[in-house]
């Protein structure tokens, strides 16, 4: 089993729709959750990080944590061609200091 | 906004080559990662340095690869000798601490060849 698993994708969605990005974790003691966002042929960007059970709203992106069901996602509220890209979840292990990548989501958002 | 610099941006080698890729973090970030990423995967830690020490190079082809950051500020990854499942995007990464999230750098895109 993956340490972090998300849906590959693709994933569309029109502009201006919502996009709903899924993970979850095989750690049960990890603390610390990281989305990524990274465009073709470009390192990935950090664009949230969430630490506690419950939602984080930063603009148009909200990360949701749920520790009891090992399951963090990411909404983008009036989704843009610009959010077009692979979204990455990572995971900080819990007993050691190693950080945990998903094979990312590719996201598109259809003008 | 500070930035990790890496060189080069792309590399071309042959298979059995040496090959090394150069990184520079945020001034001040004592935690320095390096990652490689498969095209369609995501990145997959090769070594973590906290200043000058190596943390973590479990997941370090040590027969081939090594990683060195001598003064705990940049730092050098070397391939040697290349092979072809080497082709891949090499990422260096630095953080203030653990708990915090990387800032990464533009990456070195390696083809062998």
């Amino acid at each position: 089993q993956k340490e972090v698993e998300q849906n590959s994708g693709p994933l569309s969605v029109p502009e201006g729709a919502i996009a709903s990005l899924n993970c979850t974790y095989s750690d049960r003691g990890s603390q610390s959750f990281f989305w990524y966002r990274q465009y073709s042929g470009k390192s990935p960007e950090l664009i949230m990080f969430i630490y506690s059970n419950g939602d984080k709203e930063d603009g148009r992106f909200t990360a949701q944590l749920n520790k009891a069901s090992q399951y963090v996602s990411l909404l983008i509220r009036d989704s843009q061609p610009s959010d077009s890209a692979t979204y990455l979840c990572a995971v900080k292990s819990a007993t050691g200091n190693q950080f945990y990548f998903g094979t990312g989501t590719s996201l598109t958002v259809i003008p | 906004e500070a930035e990790v610099a890496q060189s080069p941006r792309y590399k071309i080698t042959e298979k059995s080559q040496a090959v090394a890729f150069w990184c520079d973090p945020i001034s001040g970030h004592a935690t320095l990662y390096w990652y490689r990423q498969i095209l369609g995967q995501g990145p997959e830690l090769l070594v973590q340095f906290q200043d000058e020490s190596v943390v973590d190079d479990s997941q370090l082809p040590k027969d081939r690869f090594s990683a060195e950051r001598l003064k705990g500020v940049d730092s050098t990854l070397k391939i040697q000798p290349a092979e072809l499942g080497d082709s891949a995007m090499y990422l260096c990464a630095s953080s203030l601490s653990f708990n915090y999230g990387y800032t990464f750098g533009s990456g070195t895109r390696l083809t062998v060849v």
